[in-house]
């Protein structure tokens, strides 16, 4: 069965510093990866999407994430973080399942920057 | 243009209520349409998904239901609700193999 960990269920930081979260799937078959975020009590936000072609991407907000096949990892990068990323960040992987679209998610990181 | 709409936005309810939850999408016809309930610690968890009016498919047993009754309306149900019941639930809405849209959520108490 597809699945997708991350392993930090929070990550602290300072204001300007890099922030990694990290995002590891498993598949037996081709995936689309997404990064998502989550501010309180709101829905999803789309950040980032690999679809194909270049394995890094870059979205909004100034994060990025960089595919690697050969690790099945997807994890997302920001140079300097401001204090208004403070948030949950979900990592997915889109399947076709009998006809239909299916996104599986992550447990989630929760973000906190602090000045 | 595309819009998904969910609500009420926080419900409190007591143990043994039922429960109704609606999401409507705007701009598009025959969406696939997703119930997500997210737990503390746990995630998002796909409950139902529906791909057209009456059809619905459940991904892990529990205690709520759901219904299709109209192309661009998806409700979540519930006769009694339990204490795990409580959690943030949303409406997605896929589109194609990598569009998704989501409703602003529900957060649900029951006490």
């Amino acid at each position: 069965a597809q699945s997708v960990t991350q392993l930090d269920s929070q990550v602290p930081v300072f204001e300007e510093a890099p922030v990694e979260l990290r995002c590891n799937y498993s598949s037996s078959v081709s995936v689309y990866l997404f990064w998502y975020v989550q501010y309180p009590n709101q829905g999803l936000q789309l950040l980032l999407k690999y679809l194909s072609g270049s394995t890094l991407v870059k979205g909004i907000n100034g994060f990025e994430a960089e595919f690697n096949k050969s690790q099945t990892s997807f994890h997302l990068r920001k140079p300097s973080v401001h204090i208004s990323d403070t948030a949950e960040y979900f990592c997915a992987v889109s399947l076709r399942n009998t006809g239909f679209q299916k996104l599986v998610f992550g447990t989630g990181t929760r973000l906190l920057v602090s000045p | 243009s595309q819009t998904i709409h969910q609500w009420p936005a926080t419900l409190v309810q007591p143990v043994g209520s039922p429960l109704s939850l609606e999401c409507t999408v705007e701009g598009t016809s025959n969406p696939n349409l997703y119930w997500y309930r997210q737990a503390a610690g746990r995630g998002l968890q796909l409950l139902f998904y529906s791909v057209g009016i009456g059809q619905i498919s459940s991904e892990v047993p529990q205690n709520l239901s759901a219904s299709r009754p109209q192309d661009r309306q998806f409700i979540l149900s519930s006769k009694k609700l339990l204490l795990s019941d409580s959690g943030f639930y949303l409406c997605a809405w896929i589109q194609g193999v990598t569009e998704a849209f989501f409703g602003q959520g529900t957060r649900l108490t029951v006490v």
